[in-house]
């Protein structure tokens, strides 16, 4: 079945750590994007992509990198994770070309930083 | 770029009424508008979208409505019911031949249904 995958659902780890966030989507689209979510809070875009090595910083500021380098993956990285890491990253998809198009979004990975 | 306002941030309602939330954008050249519903520990999914060239759109209990000269679209729900309980979207984008709009999404409300 066609959708968008995350891994791992749920993560915590201590402070100073380096940590990927898995993304993979079975759509077939071309545009992907990652949020930090509170839980049932605001979305706040991290980063997005429009296609193989196209990578762009978001609205809210991240230091957190991406890279695509494969259509259908999007990993996140943290570096050094620190506890205000702290969040959901929820990862999602979408298609282009085609004008505006509904975002297709993940299960989300809910990080701990300890 | 956008500014999308969403309110009320939360909302509590009886099982049977109706709820109404309600955005407001501020880039008139914004053209889609969709709603997103994220239920507790759930992933976001589209509920129900529109395009600036209609002014309601309904799916079964579900409408929206977009007033494009005052920049604002409303959700509708009717006949609510206890699954209604969720934190809704909304979100606007201008979209342009090449697709490499981004969506602005609202600050949320939280609506409750009170059985």
């Amino acid at each position: 079945e066609a959708d968008i995958y995350q891994t791992p659902r749920y993560l915590v780890i201590g402070t100073g750590k380096k940590i990927t966030l898995e993304c993979s989507q079975t759509m077939g689209h071309d545009k992907m994007y990652w949020y930090q979510q509170d839980p049932g809070m605001e979305l706040h875009l991290i980063h997005y992509s429009y296609g193989v090595n196209s990578t762009e910083k978001g609205d809210l500021s991240s230091e957190s990198t991406v890279s695509r380098i494969r259509t259908e993956h999007f990993p996140l990285t943290l570096e050094s994770a620190r506890p205000s890491h702290t969040s959901q990253y929820l990862c999602a998809s979408s298609q282009l070309p085609g004008g505006n198009s509904p975002l297709h979004f993940g299960n989300g990975t809910r990080l701990t930083v300890t | 770029g956008e500014n999308v306002e969403q309110h009320p941030s939360t909302l509590s309602v009886q099982e049977g009424d109706s709820a109404v939330i309600k955005c407001t954008y501020s880039d008139s050249a914004s053209n889609y508008f969709p709603w997103y519903k994220q239920e507790l520990g759930k992933r976001p999914q589209l509920i129900i979208d529109i395009r600036s060239n209609v002014g309601e759109k309904k799916d079964q209990r579900i409408a929206v409505t977009l007033n494009k000269t005052a920049k604002h679209f409303s959700l509708h729900i009717t006949e609510t019911q206890p699954e209604d309980s969720a934190v809704y979207f909304c979100a606007a984008s201008k979209g342009t031949n090449f697709g490499n709009e981004k969506l602005t999404f609202g600050t949320g409300t939280r609506l409750t249904i009170i059985p």
